[in-house]
């Protein structure tokens, strides 16, 4: 069946705009998983849902960063008041195991958030 | 923090030249580790997941070892093809919190 998939591939903001990324992930994942990704570095956990559960929200960087999942299907990842330290590569990942340690994650293709 | 640490950051290699890197982390209760490979302009996916001291994984030429006493993961490659070209990643997670932490990778390019 079809992987996760992200969209918009490619975002540019102005300082300041909010922005709103979306993730599909694989049908009938419980797990959710979202990262940020700077120029040279590993993914950073920024939240984790397991179905419309948000269970973890300390990887988000400030107020200004907001996640849902309404439904336990389709998540957003809401930036408010965008600034330029927040470009970076926003990953999203799912999993079938409720175990989030040692789950497979199956991660899409990123979004690549440029802020001028 | 945890500190999960990946060397070398980058490596080159020529076509046929087996190679292997490092993943360390800390080894106080260990739960986890994982590897992925990430070709560029593709999704990261995953290699393998180990969760027990002295766990040996393999996947045609790759193959991942596990030392969770002393804190790192190996990943080899046997006769590296360009198609191996990609960043290595590996994440751990411990027991309790769970949350898994990313090192920043390894860059492998293997040269024709």
């Amino acid at each position: 069946g079809a992987g996760v998939s992200q969209s918009p591939r490619y975002k540019v903001a102005k300082r300041g705009q909010d922005v709103a990324l979306r993730c599909d992930p694989i049908s009938g994942h419980v797990s959710l998983f979202w990262y940020q990704q700077a120029l040279g570095q590993g993914p950073e956990f920024l939240t984790y849902f397991q179905n419309e559960a948000q269970l973890d929200k300390s990887g988000l960087p400030s107020d200004r960063f907001f996640a849902e999942r309404p439904e336990g299907s389709v998540s957003t990842l809401k930036i408010q008041r965008t600034q330029q330290e927040d470009s970076a590569v926003y990953l999203c990942a799912s999993s079938q195991s409720r175990d989030r340690g040692l789950g497979e994650q199956f991660f899409g293709p990123g979004t690549r958030l440029t802020v001028l | 923090i945890l500190n999960v640490e990946q060397s070398p950051q980058s490596l080159h290699v020529q076509e046929g030249d087996s190679t292997n890197f490092t993943c360390s982390f800390p080894s106080s209760n260990f739960y986890a580790l994982h590897w992925y490979r990430w070709e560029t302009a593709k999704s990261p996916e995953a290699l393998f997941v180990m969760t027990l001291n002295g766990d040996e994984k393999k996947k045609g030429r790759i193959s991942a070892t596990l030392n969770t006493k002393e804190g790192y993961s190996y990943l080899y490659i046997k006769g590296s093809q360009p198609e191996d070209s990609a960043t290595y990643l590996c994440a751990f997670s411990q027991g309790g919190y769970q949350k898994v932490t990313f090192g920043t990778g390894t860059k492998l390019q293997v040269i024709p």
